[in-house]
């Protein structure tokens, strides 16, 4: 079946610090792809995603390429905040007529002044 | 606009209660969802919704049940509660047909099973 798989966490980066988490994914097909950001206490919303092999979602300085040879979705950012400490979930869409999302274990992201 | 409402926000149980979890929204939307997120693990679907009528079961169903007699409505309900359900429990929601779009997230319902 359809799977997600993301680094393992906790992730601690200093302020400033270049970001990368790495998310592969198994489907059937090219599913659409996303990145959803969980701040403490809250539900999930939605951070960047992307629908086409070589489409680059953006949001909030935060980039991920749908790389369709390495069956890959990585997050990146050129320099983190304290804001940005939060747990980040990579996610596909499963099944047209449903439209289910399959997340990935979910990265803890901790960032130090 | 109040998006997707859960209640209760935290609900402590004792094994074997019973109690349903609400979810409502008032965006219209067609779909509707409930995951439950157990520690250092993703989101996993328990039941879903396509529209007013109409439920199924996701990966993890045993031990729920659902109903959606209206759109805006899409209760979960636990009958025999166990240790197994502790966990965090989200409703979510979509509208449109296509599959790139966004799921709206209420913040949650914490639940302890002792």
């Amino acid at each position: 079946g359809n799977s997600v798989t993301q680094m393992e966490g906790p992730v601690t980066l200093s302020e400033e610090a270049f970001l990368t988490i790495n998310c592969t994914y198994t489907a059937t097909g090219y599913p659409s792809l996303f990145w959803y950001v969980q701040y403490p206490g809250e539900g999930l919303q939605l951070l960047l995603k992307a629908t086409k092999a070589d489409d680059k979602g953006s949001n909030k300085g935060f980039e991920a390429t749908y790389r369709k040879e390495t069956t890959s979705f990585h997050l990146e950012k050129g320099s983190v905040q304290v804001s940005d400490s939060a747990v980040y979930f990579c996610a596909l869409v499963e099944d047209q007529g449903a439209q289910k999302l399959v997340f990935g274990q979910g990265t803890r992201l901790t960032i130090n002044p | 606009n109040a998006g997707v409402t859960q209640t209760p926000k935290f609900r402590i149980l004792k094994i074997g209660q019973s109690m349903t979890l609400q979810c409502t929204q008032d965006m219209n939307h067609n779909y509707m969802y409930w995951y439950r997120q157990d520690p250092g693990m993703g989101l996993k679907l328990i039941y879903y919704s396509v529209g007013a009528g109409i439920t199924d079961k996701g990966e993890v169903p045993n031990g729920y049940n659902v109903s959606r007699s209206t759109t805006e409505d899409f209760p979960l309900r636990l009958e025999l509660a166990a240790p197994s359900q502790t966990s965090v429990y989200f409703c979510a929601s979509k509208g449109g047909f296509a599959t790139n779009e966004k799921l709206f997230f209420g913040s949650g319902t914490q639940l302890s099973v002792l």
